[in-house]
């Protein structure tokens, strides 16, 4: 299994529809999980942090499951803003210190 | 707030020829990252530090060098470019490493990146 794995996409939604990304990682000693998002030929900026217990932040929900070693994000009432990249991040312990690996991230279209 | 800013923005380099990327943050964070993008591969990380005088390579490490003189600022040299290193790269700061276990959720902050393109 790749450390990082996403379904590339693209997604194309309606507005206002509901979308899921979903997302597995391989190091089960992972103990941070992040989403982020990234417009075209821009940087990535931070969406929103994955614990445990599942968090919400308005229309976004991220969900982790340990056990399975999946991830997940799922995006209510989509809006043509949110069109991006977005990209699952998980860090692990390898070579003497913690990194960030990023997935190569799932495309988002909303489409008016 | 500036957050972090990299320098240049755009650079057309040809093969053999040598260059520095700065990375400046103004957020007091200690730890700072270089990464490289490329169609298809997501983000990887080339060198990163956890503090002023220290470095220590990621995943792509060859090719490239890096000093952190000063805490704000990271600096990612190519002694001799080549076309495989024509790339998008990003520096990052974080107020930890992400997975320290005193502040294990703190995110990485990014750049605009450099589109870097070797001929």
């Amino acid at each position: 299994r790749k450390e990082v794995e996403q379904d590339p996409g693209p997604f194309n939604v309606p507005e206002g529809a509901t979308v899921a990304f979903n997302c597995t990682y391989s190091n089960s000693a992972s103990q941070s999980f992040f989403w982020y998002r990234q417009d075209c030929r821009k940087e990535p900026k931070l969406l929103m942090s994955v614990y445990s217990s599942g968090n919400e932040d308005g229309r976004f929900t991220a969900q982790l499951n340990r056990a399975s070693q999946y991830i997940s994000l799922l995006i209510r009432d989509s809006k043509l803003s949110d069109s991006a990249t977005y990209l699952c991040v998980v860090n692990g312990y390898r070579a003497g210190s913690y990194q960030l690996t990023f997935g190569k991230g799932t495309k988002l279209s909303v489409i008016p | 707030n500036a957050g972090v800013t990299q320098t240049p923005k755009f650079r057309v380099l040809k093969t053999g020829q040598s260059m520095t990327l700065l990375c400046a943050q103004d957020m007091n964070h200690e730890y700072m990252y270089w990464y490289r993008q490329d169609p298809g591969m997501g983000l990887r990380l080339i060198h990163y530090s956890v503090g002023e005088g220290t470095t220590a390579k990621g995943e792509v490490p060859d090719g490239y060098n890096v000093s952190r003189l000063k805490k704000q600022n990271f600096l990612l040299g190519l002694e001799s470019a080549a076309p495989s290193q024509t790339s998008v790269y990003f520096c990052a700061s974080s107020y930890s490493r992400v997975g320290h276990h005193l502040n294990s959720n703190q995110p990485q902050h990014f750049g605009d990146g450099t589109r870097l393109s070797i001929l």
